[in-house]
């Protein structure tokens, strides 16, 4: 069964650094792009980059370009989202999602169970 | 970067009655090499995880009840459901996939009248 299994929920303070992981399984994981959406509490779908883990070529969005960090481990078939200095504004649900059709831009077909991030002092 | 833009906002519809979601793209996501609009639909129930419906405009994702349909192209685009069902009450986004960055539509919340 291809899926994309998503680390816990996470509850961190202001300024302090976070790493949350998106398992994938049942293909071909270098073959795909996998990206990252945002949905913020009540609110809509957010995009916010995509990353190919066969070369790691990323593109952001450019309202979460030096904001956050997307990387992969082909060796465990995760990709991750990271923040260095979370603020109160990072709270939100995370999505990883895989694009449908190999090596290609598409739609996400598959998505994780998402990951709930809530910042607060 | 192309934005997307949906309308209505809401809707409200009887159980048996046509549902329609309109999705504008400031600019075209026709590639003319493959005569294909990167475009897709997706479904988000209350409490849920997003889900594919449509790619390519107008391709029905493998599982997706043949009530739903895509259509338009260029800039403008259309998700229909035929004959709404309790099941269908959920919020429907757009999104284009021509170049990064791959905006969201804002989404329309369909309801039961």
């Amino acid at each position: 069964e291809v899926q994309l299994l998503q680390s816990g929920a996470e509850v961190k303070q202001p300024g302090e650094s976070l790493k949350i992981s998106c398992k994938a399984s049942g293909y071909t994981f270098v073959s795909h792009w996998i990206g990252w959406v945002r949905q913020m509490p009540g609110k809509g779908l957010e995009w916010m980059g995509i990353i190919h883990p066969g070369d790691s070529d990323t593109r952001y969005s450019p309202s979460f370009q030096g904001q956050v960090t997307i990387s992969v481990d082909r060796s465990t078939t995760t990709a991750h989202l990271q923040w260095s200095s979370l603020k109160a504004s990072d709270t939100a649900m995370y999505y990883c999602g895989r694009h449908r059709a190999p090596s290609s831009y598409d739609g996400f077909d598959i998505w994780g169970q998402g990951t709930m991030v809530i910042v607060s002092s | 970067d192309i934005v997307m833009t949906q309308s209505p906002d809401s809707l409200a519809v009887s159980l048996g009655e046509r549902a329609t979601i309109n999705c504008k793209s400031s600019q075209s996501v026709l590639y003319s090499s493959n005569n294909k609009n990167y475009l897709a639909w997706y479904q988000q129930k209350p409490g849920q995880t997003p889900r594919l419906l449509i790619y390519w405009a107008s391709t029905r994702e493998s599982g997706v009840p043949d009530r739903f349909s895509g259509s338009g192209s260029e800039t403008d685009f259309t998700l229909t459901i035929s004959s709404l069902q309790a099941e269908d009450v959920a919020v429907y986004y757009c999104q284009h996939y021509y170049s990064p960055p791959f905006a969201f539509g804002p989404g329309t919340k369909v309801d039961i009248k």
